[in-house]
């Protein structure tokens, strides 16, 4: 069974540019979650899909943005990147949105801003 | 609200001795605690859950975890470090309402010595 497959693993993006970050969960698993992940603040929680729609969303400007497809596929967008946005971008899936299911993570999307 | 806090950003065991990584919680609901592994430049692995079945939980590989509700505390631990264990290991605590909304520690960071 594949797991949570995340595109593309690195990229390097330029100041102002925006950034589509791509992300299949394991199938059958209808919650998608995003997390960003840098040295300061650690793991933040940045937004959950559950059946397209939007669950619940974390303390994050409106720069970042995402969605979720009929196939459960999901993607994040961040618009106007500023360098400060250079972290690793986890993506995780789980069968529903209730608490206490297992949660799988993806190996990440690395994006440096420069 | 919930919160996680790892007491020591850094541990240092020998190979063949105990491994004790701290984690206290705070959660207004009753918790779905997790401990995630991270080895370099990788995602996360989950070791173990506690969902308000057996308050003493057992993972992959050796390790284990006990919840305990009068301390607030979910350590994670292992009788014999190897020196494959050296990774970032993430407390996380979520509850039944926020599903896929996960609270992290700031992890620790094991090493093993040889």
């Amino acid at each position: 069974k594949a797991g949570v497959t995340q595109t593309p693993r690195y990229l390097i993006k330029t100041r102002g540019q925006q950034v589509t970050l791509s992300c299949s969960p394991i199938s059958g698993h209808r919650s998608v979650s995003w997390y960003q992940q840098t040295p300061g603040q650690g793991l933040q929680f940045l937004f959950e899909y559950f059946s397209e729609t939007q669950r619940n969303k974390g303390n994050f400007p409106g720069r970042f943005s995402g969605r979720q497809f009929s196939n459960s596929r999901s993607e994040m967008n961040v618009s106007t990147l500023e360098l400060g946005d250079s972290a690793l971008y986890l993506c995780a899936s789980s069968l529903d949105s209730r608490g206490g299911n297992t949660i799988y993570f993806g190996e990440g999307s690395w994006l440096t801003v420069v | 609200a919930q919160s996680v806090t790892q007491l020591d950003s850094h541990v240092s065991v020998s190979e063949g001795t105990p491994v004790l990584l701290r984690c206290n919680y705070s959660s207004s609901y009753s918790p779905s605690l997790f401990w995630y592994v991270q080895h370099p430049n990788k995602g996360l692995q989950l070791l173990l859950k506690y969902t308000s079945a057996a308050t003493l939980v057992k993972g992959i590989n050796g390790f284990e975890a006990e919840f305990k509700k009068s301390e607030t505390s979910f350590h994670l631990t292992k009788p014999s470090a190897h020196m494959s264990d050296a990774a970032e290991y993430f407390c996380v605590v979520t509850t039944y309402n926020q599903g896929g909304k996960l609270i992290f520690g700031q992890g620790t960071e094991l090493s093993v010595k040889p």
